[in-house]
């Protein structure tokens, strides 16, 4: 198993431009999450998805856009870049979050600079 | 939104030292996770609770859920240097966790 994927490892995008951070998981995860990690901060929740299909605003959503059409996969999208929005990205994923095997295992980041 | 008070915020240890960080919220949780994240890597799971009151131990570390399920707290004993990294607390909601600011451990060899 592979794990939770995640490309690109580094990205640097002028203000304005878009771009997709795609994240994949061979582990037949249903749930799905986008974290952005500032530095010297914890892990803020962006979007998250429990299943193929469905998708929910996290706590800081503004300024990215989600989709879930396999298990498989949870691309996330910035459309219009802007310097607020360098960080780190994290993907994650895990089997069930209620109770017992809540684990969410997560990817290597994606580390993206917007000038 | 829901927030995890983490403490302290930072660690600067010798190796060998015992160290205790502990997360507390104003909300009731189903479970607490202690993650640790090396430089440069996803967070990693370390130990998970599940029940008020539960104390569980995973090697040199040791985990409480607290009996009023609005904190926890972790102990890693005897330091060594590859304990260095962020560790962070998450409760966990229906669909979510919520994850504390994170405590940065540094151990002098």
């Amino acid at each position: 198993n592979a794990g939770v994927t995640q490309t690109p490892k580094f990205r640097i995008l002028k203000i304005g431009q878009s771009m997709t951070l795609q994240c994949a998981q061979d582990m037949n995860h249903n749930y799905m999450y986008w974290y952005r990690q500032d530095p010297g901060m914890g892990l803020k929740l962006i979007y998250y998805s429990v299943g193929a299909g469905i998708t929910d605003k996290g706590e800081v959503p503004n300024g990215y856009n989600v989709s879930r059409s396999t298990t498989e996969d949870f691309p996330l999208r910035l459309e219009l870049a802007a310097p607020s929005q360098t960080s780190v990205y994290f993907c994650a994923s895990s089997y069930f979050t209620g109770g017992a095997n809540n684990e969410q295992f997560f990817g290597p980041g994606t580390r993206l600079t917007v000038l | 939104g829901q927030q995890l008070n983490q403490s302290p915020q930072s660690m600067f240890i010798q190796e060998g030292e015992d160290v205790s960080m502990n997360c507390t919220s104003s909300s009731i949780f189903n479970t607490w996770l202690w993650y640790k994240q090396d430089p440069g890597e996803g967070p990693v799971l370390l130990i998970a609770l599940y029940k008020a009151g539960e104390l569980t131990s995973n090697g040199r570390l040791t985990a409480q859920f607290g009996i009023t399920r609005k904190d926890s707290f972790l102990n890693i004993s005897a330091s060594i240097p590859s304990d260095v990294g962020i560790y962070f607390c998450a409760g966990t909601t229906t669909n979510k966790h919520i994850f504390g600011t994170g405590t940065l451990l540094a151990v002098q060899p």
